[in-house]
């Protein structure tokens, strides 16, 4: 059973417009939102999270929305920079489980 | 990464022969996970560990083993290695999982030809 459905599987942005990865979660309990980067060869890293506490956390350039009522939550890079071609995962809470990954380019 | 190392960062290896890889960190985190990441497949939980001993099955544990007799310590063990197991392997540590998420190594490259 998958909690957390992630889209799309990929996605292909020209350097300086919005990139926006959304999820959506199954299970009411999660209390913990976070979005993790990796780039090719590495370790996912934690890169923001959320608590439903609030609608939205912006850190620099990313932001997640969060939307308690559709269950889901999003990502979106503001300004897209080649520097951010990763891949991007989310979670719920403990869970243990990921998103399928979006693999995102950002072209110069 | 800062607080966790695995080794080897590559292993080829034949089928049939056993495998340990070795996740270690100085965080003295209480949380620690093997996954494994292939195309198509995302990442995918193999065992995880909740203290000293105490070890769990993930989505994918079959033909894995885990033993934890350190809280620094985490070992993987293929106890026959398969083609279907290479893959890339990584850990993960965490402190409070509901609350901080997860800290990855930089992984193992395993090769089981």
């Amino acid at each position: 059973q998958q909690q957390v459905k992630q889209s799309p599987q990929s996605l292909i942005v020209q350097k300086g417009g919005i990139s926006i990865i959304n999820c959506a979660y199954e299970n009411t309990a999660f209390d913990y939102f976070p979005w993790y980067q990796q780039f090719p060869g590495k370790g996912p890293a934690l890169l923001i999270a959320i608590r439903p506490d609030v609608s939205e956390k912006k850190e620099g350039r990313f932001t997640i929305s969060f939307n308690k009522s559709a269950k889901q939550f999003s990502l979106h890079i503001m300004d897209s920079q080649p520097g951010d071609s990763a891949t991007y995962f989310c979670a719920g809470s403990d869970d243990m489980r990921f998103g399928a990954g979006t693999r995102l380019t950002v072209k110069p | 990464d800062a607080g966790i190392t695995q080794s080897p960062r590559h292993k080829v290896t034949e089928t049939g022969t056993p495998v340990t890889l070795r996740c270690h960190q100085t965080e003295n985190h209480r949380y620690m996970y093997w996954y494994r990441q292939d195309p198509g497949h995302g990442l995918r939980l193999i065992h995880y560990s909740y203290g000293v001993k105490d070890t769990d099955k993930g989505e994918v544990s079959d033909g894995y083993s885990v033993s934890r007799s350190k809280t620094e310590d985490f070992l993987l063990t293929l106890e026959s290695a398969t083609s279907s197991q290479t893959s890339v392997y990584f850990c993960a540590i965490s402190e409070s999982p509901g609350r901080s998420g997860y800290t990855f190594g930089s992984g193992t490259r395993l090769t089981v030809v």
